[in-house]
């Protein structure tokens, strides 16, 4: 059974700061993973996807990089802003045509002025 | 282009009732899966619909059930509401080829 852990659960940093957010994964049959954003009580924003051929993907001041041999995923924020704040989810789908996606917990992560 | 659209956005029920939560998928995704996220915790996956019919299913009982129209959106229905069932419900959209997963805002469910 695939199971996701994220660490740390929760993150507070000052505005600025260069940050990494850490996903593992217990099963390396993976087709794709994907970083999403939950600001509180509101839907999920996909912001990376990487696929399992793939070793990272960039937008903006983001960068998540995948390791499948090794079962992980760190998701980097560049120059944080206050804005930034909110819930940052890890998932990864299992099969293609299935693409059941299993998540982490979530790491809550505040950046303070 | 719309994305995912669910409503209602926020419904209030009485342990034992039933709840219908529909969802629309982003234009030209053929799939649609239901998540159930507790307070705090991530989502956890309901079940997932092709060509209208259900594809794979999670750990949830039988009360939740679901449909797929021809148009391909989506219910998911609850019976026999417990209180545990109170939770946020988001419905995403992908196309079964692979790829990734749109999300929509989610339905508030609580359960008094």
């Amino acid at each position: 059974k695939q199971e996701v852990t994220q660490i740390p659960a929760a993150l507070s940093v000052p505005e600025g700061e260069n940050l990494v957010l850490n996903c593992s994964f217990t099963d390396s049959a993976i087709y794709n993973l994907q970083w999403f954003r939950q600001d509180p009580g509101k839907g999920l924003t996909s912001l990376l996807l990487i696929q399992s051929s793939q070793r990272e993907q960039t937008s903006g001041r983001l960068n998540a990089s995948l390791d499948k041999s090794s079962g992980r995923s760190t998701l980097y924020i560049a120059a944080s802003q206050p804005g930034d704040s909110a819930t940052y989810l890890c998932a990864v789908s299992e099969l293609r045509g299935a693409q059941k996606l299993v998540f982490g917990q979530g790491t809550r992560l505040t950046i303070n002025p | 282009d719309a994305g995912v659209t669910q409503s209602p956005t926020h419904l209030i029920k009485t342990r034992g009732q039933q709840v219908t939560l529909r969802c629309s998928p982003k234009s030209g995704h053929d799939t649609v899966s239901w998540y159930q996220q507790a307070l705090g915790q991530g989502p956890q996956f309901i079940f997932q619909y092709y060509e209208e019919e259900e594809r794979q299913r999670g750990n949830f009982p039988d009360r939740f059930s679901g449909h797929q129209f021809p148009n391909y959106s989506s219910e998911l229905n609850v019976n026999a509401l417990l209180l545990g069932d109170s939770a946020l419900y988001l419905c995403a959209s992908s196309t079964w080829k692979g790829g990734g997963y749109t999300f929509g805002s989610g339905t508030r469910l609580t359960v008094v």
